[in-house]
């Protein structure tokens, strides 16, 4: 069965600085896609990066990028010059095979940006 | 754009009471979707949809009905509310995976059901 685990309950950065968030998956799919969320306090869930297993490339978008690993089945998320808007939950996902619809979250990590 | 529109945000119930959640897309999704977001479980798959008249059981769907009537509309009903509901719930959205596999799930605002 997939799994997704976020091993990093909180983390914290100083504005300016990156920071990088883990997560690793498991799954016997070699076709699968990885998705990180953001979840600021206000509780909306804000879709930030994609990345697909056959794709050759990092994905990135503005000041996130994904370091994707997939020998070691991993998929950080990596943002860089932390702002203190960046503060919230961040969950990974992933939905295993072009079949199944069904995306399978992480437990989150939250992200404290401090000035 | 209303995107994913969930209704209410907050609600109380008494043990045993029943009520229904409301969600609708406005996005033409065929794929839909409620979640169960819990302190350190992350989200957690309750039910979801790929069309109207189809509905499948996720990770927890014990205590919850769903139906699909129509693309737009996919509601959550609690049949019989226990404190172990007390969560927020979250509907969500997204094209089909076979026709844009990178498509990414769109949520609603979220639903916070404290149940006594």
């Amino acid at each position: 069965a997939q799994k997704i685990t976020q091993t990093q309950p909180g983390m914290f950065v100083q504005e300016k600085e990156a920071v990088t968030l883990d997560c690793t998956y498991d799954t016997s799919d070699q076709s699968y896609g990885l998705f990180w969320y953001k979840q600021p306090s206000s509780g909306e869930m804000i879709f930030l990066i994609y990345q697909g297993s056959y794709d050759e490339q990092n994905a990135t978008e503005g000041r996130y990028s994904l370091n994707f690993q997939k020998a070691r089945k991993s998929a950080n998320l990596v943002i860089s010059a932390s702002q203190l808007g960046d503060s919230a939950m961040y969950f990974c996902a992933m939905r295993e095979g072009w079949s199944t619809d069904k995306l399978i979250f992480g437990t989150g990590t939250r992200l404290q940006v401090f000035p | 754009n209303a995107g994913v529109t969930q209704t209410p945000k907050f609600q109380v119930l008494k043990t045993g009471q029943s009520m229904t959640l409301q969600c609708a897309q406005d996005m033409n999704h065929e794929y839909m979707s409620w979640y169960r977001q819990d302190p350190g479980m992350g989200l957690r798959l309750i039910h979801y949809s790929v069309g109207a008249g189809i509905t499948d059981q996720g990770e927890v769907p014990n205590g919850y009905n769903v139906s699909r009537s129509t693309t737009e509309d996919f509601p959550l009903r609690l049949l019989s509310a226990a404190p172990s509901q007390t969560s927020v719930y979250f509907c969500a959205s997204s094209l089909l995976a076979v026709s844009s596999y990178n498509s990414p799930l769109h949520f609603g605002n979220g639903t916070r059901l404290t149940v006594t």
